[in-house]
């Protein structure tokens, strides 16, 4: 069965500080994605990784992947309030499908 | 403009209604998808075509019934809906070869009462 999962589900962080959302899947696959929620809004792509060892960062996210572990990371350094949203992963199968992971409620508190 | 666009935005409705939402992309992609979000924000693929023919059908019920009358519309059509249907529904598209990323429209959001 394919799984993403992603974890914490749920994130209160203060501002200033460094986080990790880690995203693990079940089944290999080329490619990883990240993208953004803000509460009744659609998603917004944030990352596309593409191969063993890839990193991407785009101001205070970075987003890496090990395709070996199946794992993904999306480090957030220095906590501001505008990145309070929900992020997921997902991950690309075959036959062009993408399976979500979980979410992470992000919320950065003063 | 607005890349993928879909209407309506807002539906509340009666249960055992037919429903329909509508959806268009003017990217000139070959694939579109259907994917419903739960309220815990779950999103769960339904429905793929790529280039008007059906290539993923997730166990959905035989209620909702997809049609893509040309590779830019991908409408939802829900027959006899139930108050588990309530949920927003995201119409998305991508290029369907090289895996490359999914855009979303700006969802639906459908009640059931």
């Amino acid at each position: 069965e394919l799984k993403v999962e992603q974890n914490p589900l749920f994130l209160s962080m203060q501002e200033g500080k460094n986080y990790t959302i880690y995203c693990n899947y079940s089944t290999t696959s080329d490619r990883l994605y990240w993208y953004r929620q803000d509460p009744g809004k659609s998603l917004e792509s944030l990352f596309v990784l593409l191969s063993n060892g890839a990193v991407k960062q785009e101001g205070r996210l970075m987003a890496s992947l090990d395709t070996k572990a199946r794992l993904s990371t999306l480090h957030i350094t220095a906590a501001v309030h505008d990145l309070s949203a929900t992020y997921f992963c997902a991950v690309r199968y075959t036959g062009n499908q993408f399976y979500f992971g979980t979410g992470t409620s992000l919320t950065v508190i003063p | 403009d607005t890349a993928v666009s879909q209407t309506p935005k807002y539906l509340v409705t009666q249960m055992g209604n037919d429903k329909s939402i509508k959806c268009e992309q003017n990217l000139g992609h070959d694939t579109m998808y259907w994917y419903k979000q739960d309220s815990k924000k779950f999103l769960k693929i339904m429905f793929s075509y790529n280039n008007k023919e059906l290539i993923i059908n997730e166990t959905v019920p035989n209620r909702f019934s997809p049609k893509s009358p040309d590779k830019a519309h991908l409408n939802l059509h829900i027959n006899s809906l139930e108050l588990g249907d309530s949920a927003v529904y995201f119409c998305a598209s991508n290029w369907g070869t090289g895996g490359n990323t999914i855009y979303f429209g700006e969802g639906s959001w459908l009640t059931v009462v």
